[in-house]
């Protein structure tokens, strides 16, 4: 199986800063890298597929980068609707597997 | 607009069964693969199986292999996991989601708890 380590768990940043949220796959993944949002309650929304397409409807200041085994995810200006968690997903092959999520909070 | 209702989750003994299903709308059902996500209370996300468009191709999670059984019914729009020899660990909040690869919409989840 892949395994996916997201680093850091835990971040705290002020509004406006940039914020990057790494993934690291065991094995080469290709683009095969999901990025998704969790706020508290709620389902998990994504934000972007394939290493670096943004979704529908997904602010810009949200990117992806990265290929093989390493991504990033980055939020070039944090705002206060972004506290959350966020958790990669790796479907480059089954078992498909997930990071184990970095939650974000507002300094 | 995509919707995803899950629904049959609840509080089973040990070693007992649930079948829980997701009612698709908004989409042609029929078109795409769909999956189960779990998450245990405080914990992240776990695949739990996916299965394509036709019900040609299945995976399940190490986890669930030979207990857990996904299926659909295109007719009804209708996604499912039968559920047997729960245990514990299988405590958690249920998703569908859509899409072989793309998970691009999920449902709001199902509780699932498993105790004595």
């Amino acid at each position: 199986d892949i395994q996916m380590t997201q680093s850091p768990s835990f971040l705290s940043a002020s509004v406006g800063d940039r914020v990057t949220i790494n993934c690291k796959a065991s094995q080469n993944i290709n683009r095969y890298l999901n990025w998704y949002q969790q706020k508290l309650g709620e389902a998990p929304k994504l934000l972007i597929y394939n290493a670096n397409s943004l979704q529908t409807g997904i602010p810009s200041r949200f990117s992806g980068s990265g290929s093989g085994t390493d991504f990033t995810l980055t939020i070039s200006s944090l705002q206060p609707e972004d506290v959350a968690t966020y958790f990669c997903l790796q479907h480059n092959s089954w078992p498909y597997t997930f990071g184990a999520g970095t939650k974000l909070e507002l300094k | 607009e995509v919707q995803l209702v899950e629904s049959g989750g609840g509080l089973v003994q040990p070693g007992r069964s649930l079948k829980l299903s997701c009612l698709a709308s908004g989409f042609t059902f029929s078109n795409y693969g769909m999956n189960w996500i779990r998450q245990a209370p405080g914990k992240g996300l776990e695949w739990v199986a996916s299965i394509s468009s036709s019900s040609s191709y299945i995976y399940y999670a190490d986890t669930v292999k030979g207990r857990f059984t996904i299926s659909r019914d295109n007719a009804k729009n209708t996604l499912y996991l039968q559920m047997t020899s729960l245990r514990s660990e299988d405590t958690a909040l249920y998703y569908c989601a859509r899409g072989v690869g793309l998970l691009d919409y999920w449902g709001q989840g199902v509780m699932v708890t498993v105790s004595s």
